[in-house]
């Protein structure tokens, strides 16, 4: 089983505040990295998807960075707004078939 | 755009009774996935498939089976449903050509046992 950290467990942040959460997984046998937002009362969807050490993807306001060497990855949000409040997960497979995720971050941003 | 559609969005049934949650994907996805959500514990992995008629367990396949006889539908089955499978159940789909595809899920199914 893929031992998969992500931490903090839940964030309150006020609006306009910047904010960051780390997932952390075994940096041996890397594959992929992904990261995915899940909104209450809808299905998860896919962020970013990171395969290379050093990688950075920017989608608007949110950023991610992958070190695949120490085995961690960082996701930014920057100038938080209310519609970012969701679950963040990470999923790092150890090969073309599996997908386990973390337990995620719960980010609350309070107007 | 890929669809993942499950059967029910909602679902109650007794204790004891065989539980059939249905998935369909239509972007002829080699991969599919069911997980189960409870609060605190994140997304859990119950059985995966990644061919026809092939099938993987998770890390909570215990009271659980599957069965994927077309590639675009991947069946859940609780062979004997019990109050502590209540939980959101989803599925998800994946195509495994390249290392940076993502996953897509349906709707998710809030399934209940009394």
């Amino acid at each position: 089983i893929l031992n998969v950290e992500q931490s903090p467990q839940s964030l309150h942040v006020q609006e306009g505040d910047s904010t960051n959460f780390t997932c952390s997984f075994p940096s041996s046998n890397f594959y992929a990295l992904h990261w995915y937002r899940w909104e209450t009362a809808k299905s998860p969807e896919a962020l970013f998807v990171m395969t290379l050490n050093g990688d950075e993807k920017k989608k608007g306001r949110i950023s991610a960075t992958l070190n695949t060497k120490e085995g961690y990855s960082y996701l930014y949000i920057k100038g938080s707004q209310p519609e970012d409040s969701a679950t963040y997960l990470c999923a790092p497979p150890y090969n073309n078939n599996d997908m386990r995720f973390g337990a995620g971050t719960r980010l609350t941003v309070k107007p | 755009d890929v669809k993942v559609t499950q059967s029910s969005r909602y679902l109650v049934k007794r204790t004891g009774e065989k539980v059939f949650l249905e998935c369909v994907q239509d972007m002829d996805h080699e991969n599919m996935f069911w997980y189960r959500q409870d609060p605190g514990l994140g997304l859990r992995l119950i059985y995966f498939s990644y061919d026809v008629k092939m099938k993987e367990k998770g890390d909570i396949p215990e009271g659980y089976s599957v069965s994927r006889e077309k590639k675009e539908r991947f069946s859940l089955i609780l062979e004997s449903a019990s109050t502590n499978q209540t939980s959101m159940y989803l599925c998800a789909s994946r195509h495994t050509g390249f290392r940076n595809q993502p996953q897509h899920f349906g709707d998710g199914t809030r399934l209940s046992i009394l």
